[in-house]
């Protein structure tokens, strides 16, 4: 199993759609979650990241985190067309071994069509 | 402010030779982070570097190096290259005090190896 598990899709919808994208992981000494979005051929930009169990909203974009699950989202609400790339998630322990790197999932994409 | 670049952009190298790829951070930043993106998958971590010196390293072998500078630049080597090194090599920085989970991407160097 791997340690971040992430639908690779592809995912497409109309525009003004809320969309959903998910991840789970296996690694209970993750603390850190990250959301990056990726054009195609460029690097990765942080949308949002989060440290607690619950809500964070920054303008369309909403990150949820349930740690008891071990399950985390990204919400994007009026999805535009610029909106169309592929969304990682991204986690990181809080400390040991693993607590400089982040682990990715596999990636997301998303098309939102006009 | 001109955020994490790195050169070249694009590189093609034949099996067995050596390869360096450049990175400087954001500014301000003085954590630099090198990941291996294959084409469809999420970034995986090679190594970190922090005061000059590896501080984490991933799951890849010997053959892979690094350095870091005074002035904080990185430099990733790849010796004896071979086909399955072929992958897009993105760096990332930090800022200080920040436990290193806000990490920024450069554009990336898509490295192609025949």
């Amino acid at each position: 199993q791997k340690e971040v598990e992430q639908d690779p899709g592809p995912l497409s919808v109309p525009e003004g759609a809320i969309v959903s994208l998910n991840c789970t992981y296996s690694n209970s000494a993750f603390q850190y979650f990250m959301w990056y979005r990726q054009y195609s051929r460029k690097g990765p930009e942080l949308l949002m990241y989060t440290y607690s169990s619950g809500n964070k909203e920054d303008g369309r974009f909403t990150a949820q985190v349930d740690k008891s699950s071990k399950y985390i989202s990204l919400f994007i609400r009026d999805s535009q067309p610029s909106d169309s790339a592929t969304y990682l998630c991204a986690m990181k322990g809080y400390s040991g071994a693993g607590s400089y790197q982040l682990t990715f999932g596999k990636g997301t994409k998303l098309s939102v069509i006009p | 402010d001109a955020g994490v670049t790195q050169s070249p952009t694009h590189l093609i190298k034949t099996r067995g030779q050596q390869v360096t790829l450049r990175c400087s951070p954001k500014s301000g930043h003085d954590t630099v982070s090198w990941y291996q993106q294959a084409l469809g998958q999420g970034p995986q971590f090679i190594f970190q570097y922090y005061e000059e010196e590896e501080r984490q390293r991933g799951n890849f072998p010997d053959r892979f190096s690094g350095h870091q500078f005074p002035n904080y630049s990185s430099e990733l080597n790849v010796n004896a290259l071979l086909l399955g090194d072929s992958a897009l090599y993105l760096c990332a920085s930090s800022p200080p005090g920040q436990g290193t989970y806000e990490q920024y991407f450069g554009p990336g160097t898509r490295l192609t190896v025949t």
